[in-house]
């Protein structure tokens, strides 16, 4: 059964940084990529980028490059989110899903991680 | 970027309805095009992929069609379950992009 679980809530002020975990179970990490996906309250989905487990292949959106950075462990089949220099307009739940970069699928996905920004 | 849009924005349908959400896209993007259903409060659920197979255990009631372009999720008969926002997603290139969603409310 595959399962993504990720990080609890974080509350951040402006100008900091916030780093999601998702942890991945039941499949082998390395096949898959991990996509992450934000959305704002009451709004749509938005892709933020996506990261191979096997490599270091890498693509963000283009409104984030500079400030984000994906990465992975193997090692403990996490995947990591790491955003920088915070504003309000960051509020969002933060997803991870499964990337099947060949398929272009993402088809199981993380709870989701809410992640306020606040002075 | 590839633009996608869907119509309607929302929708109000009686359980056992037919009801069909379309989604258009700025560019041909073949049939890399993706459906999700969200719930308040939940992930998106991955159900339609190359934009008419269905994932594994998404009920038959749901299908999906269109290349190039234009594309329609129906669901044949609406059930309680079913009540939710629809999202597509383009995968021909990146960055993906979603459309704007179509909420499924009860009449």
């Amino acid at each position: 059964q595959v399962h993504l679980v990720q990080s609890g809530a974080e509350v951040k002020k402006p100008g900091a940084s916030v780093k999601v975990s998702c942890k991945a179970s039941g499949y082998t990490f390395t096949t898959y990529g991990i996509t992450w996906v934000r959305q704002a309250p009451g709004q749509g989905l938005e892709w933020m980028g996506w990261h191979s487990a096997d490599n270091d292949i890498r693509n963000y959106a283009q409104n984030l490059q500079g400030r984000v950075t994906m990465t992975t462990d193997s090692s403990t089949t996490t995947a990591y989110m790491e955003l920088r220099s915070l504003t309000s307009d960051d509020t969002a739940v933060y997803y991870c899903a499964r990337a099947n970069a060949a398929a272009g699928t993402n088809d199981y996905w993380g709870q989701g991680t809410l992640v306020t920004v606040s002075s | 970027d590839i633009q996608m849009t869907q119509s309607p924005s929302s929708l109000s349908a009686s359980v056992g309805d037919r009801v069909t959400i379309t989604c258009r896209a700025s560019q041909s993007i073949s049939t890399y095009l993706n459906w999700y259903q969200q719930k308040p409060g939940k992930a998106p659920k991955f159900l339609v992929h190359a934009a008419s197979s269905l994932q594994s255990g998404v009920p038959s009631r749901f299908s999906g069609s269109g290349s190039g372009t234009e594309f329609t999720l129906t669901i044949s008969s609406l059930q309680p379950e079913d009540f939710a926002t629809y999202f597509c997603q383009q995968s021909y290139n990146i960055p993906q992009t979603f459309g704007p969603g179509t909420k499924v409310e009860i009449k």
